[in-house]
């Protein structure tokens, strides 16, 4: 399995919904993330967890929560969003949160396109 | 900081013919450089990469990458462009954060449409 699969595919919520976001890879990778896109933009990083541990937080609103249950799951709680929050939620998922030879780059799902109206 | 700049926003080639995307870095030591492709709404894919040796690396779907550290550029090439090639190029680069993390920053991309 060389994939990074992200559900739902689309979601669309109101301000006050509470919803979530889920990303499961089976690779044995032990680094994944949380990227943020707008439309005509590049993928903006929003969290990194490293063997199941938050190592990185770019400053995102509390609105956003992310979770790593175990080693294969990631998932984005979302709370309270605002209409600029929609946008294109990309996860990945790399062998090693650290920058070495032996790592591969990032595998990306296709992405949750999530509105908030 | 370290960063990649992608100059070309929009390039236009015809079918068949040959491609090269400009990526630019700055970066005090040698970067780990990536090119990723991505198809409207879905995610990004893994071309290449580039972290030391060689410096014309081979990807797939038949592109190649050729690191020039005199011109700070990794600039992204093919020989013979197919319809399907149509996307959006991002070029990456990963360093490293206070904690010894990579942080990849993807460059602002370059929307490649091919004609007939």
């Amino acid at each position: 399995d060389t994939e990074v699969t992200q559900t739902p595919k689309h979601l669309v919520m109101g301000m006050t919904n509470k919803k979530s976001l889920k990303c499961e890879q089976h690779m044995g990778h032990r680094a994944m993330y949380w990227y943020k896109q707008k439309a005509k933009k590049p993928p903006e990083l929003m969290f990194v967890y490293s063997y199941e541990k938050l190592s990185i937080n770019e400053s995102v609103p509390s609105r956003f929560s992310p979770e790593c249950p175990n080693s294969s799951l990631l998932n984005l709680h979302l709370h309270a969003l605002q209409p600029e929050d929609s946008a294109l939620y990309l996860c990945a998922s790399s062998q090693s949160p650290f920058v070495t030879t032996a790592n591969y780059g990032y595998t990306f799902g296709s992405g949750t396109r999530l509105t908030v109206v | 900081a370290q960063s990649v700049t992608q100059p070309d926003i929009h390039i236009t080639v015809s079918e068949g013919a040959s491609l090269e995307l400009r990526c630019n870095y700055s970066y005090g030591a040698t970067p780990y450089l990536f090119w990723y492709v991505q198809s409207p709404g879905q995610g990004l894919q893994l071309l290449l990469k580039y972290f030391s040796g060689d410096t014309l690396v081979q990807g797939i779907k038949g592109f190649e990458a050729e690191f020039k550290r005199s011109q700070s550029s990794f600039n992204l090439r093919k020989p013979s462009v197919h319809w399907s090639d149509a996307a959006e190029y991002f070029c990456a680069v990963a360093r490293m954060n206070s904690g010894g993390y990579q942080k990849v920053t993807f460059g602002t991309g370059t929307k490649l449409q091919v004609i007939p």
